[in-house]
């Protein structure tokens, strides 16, 4: 069974720092990985998805990466705004395998 | 185009009775899934339909949750006897193809909440 670790699982910082989000899975054979965020009261955003053969996505301040040989995926968010505190999720597999989250929360 | 719609929005029902919970994917897409979250919690995987394939239900906690679609259409999830601890938001989501190579789509969710 795929498990999905995230680190840290809260994260607090000023305004205007980049931000770093871990996710790690134990089944290397994965299709893709996606990154949602998820505000409060609120469903899931989808903000990046990886394929298997890709390595990195990029979307606006957005960049994710993926390393499959040793199951890590990385969301970095530059230069952080009050708006992108929110909790932060990855998922591996067709079925989706969460973590738990990185809850963030940006200080203006 | 719509996105994902669930409905109800919100659900509160007494410990013992029965509910459906309703969700629309978007139109065309073959693969729909259900998921749930209780509070302080991740997500957790229930059902996935693709096509007119078999669902899978590995994820199904007990007997008393079931769902069916129609076709690539509607879906209905179904809790049978509620118990508190199936208090949760519930969540679906659908994609344009099978085996996770698309993205999935998020309905707003259903908040069950079981007295």
């Amino acid at each position: 069974k795929q498990e999905v670790t995230q680190i840290p699982a809260a994260l607090s910082v000023p305004e205007g720092e980049n931000l770093v989000l871990n996710c790690s899975f134990t089944d290397s054979a994965i299709y893709n990985l996606q990154w949602f965020r998820q505000d409060p009261g609120k469903g899931l955003t989808s903000l990046l998805l990886i394929q298997s053969s890709q390595r990195e996505q990029t979307s606006g301040r957005l960049n994710a990466s993926l390393d499959k040989s040793s199951g890590r995926s990385t969301l970095y968010i530059a230069a952080s705004q009050p708006g992108d505190s929110a909790t932060y999720l990855c998922a591996a597999l067709g079925k989706l395998s969460f973590g738990a989250g990185t809850t963030v929360t940006v200080r203006a | 185009g719509a996105g994902v719609s669930q409905s109800p929005s919100n659900k509160v029902t007494e410990k013992g009775k029965d509910v459906e919970l309703r969700c629309d994917p978007i139109s065309g897409h073959t693969a729909l899934y259900w998921y749930r979250q209780r509070l302080g919690q991740g997500l957790e995987f229930l059902i996935y339909f693709q096509g007119n394939s078999a669902p899978d239900k590995s994820g199904l906690p007990s007997d008393r949750f079931s769902a069916e679609r129609t076709g690539e259409s509607v879906s209905t999830l179904t809790i049978q006897r509620t118990q508190q601890e199936d208090s949760a938001v519930y969540l679906c989501a659908s994609s344009s193809q099978s085996g996770g190579q698309e993205t999935q789509y998020f309905g707003p969710g259903t908040r069950l909440l079981v007295l």
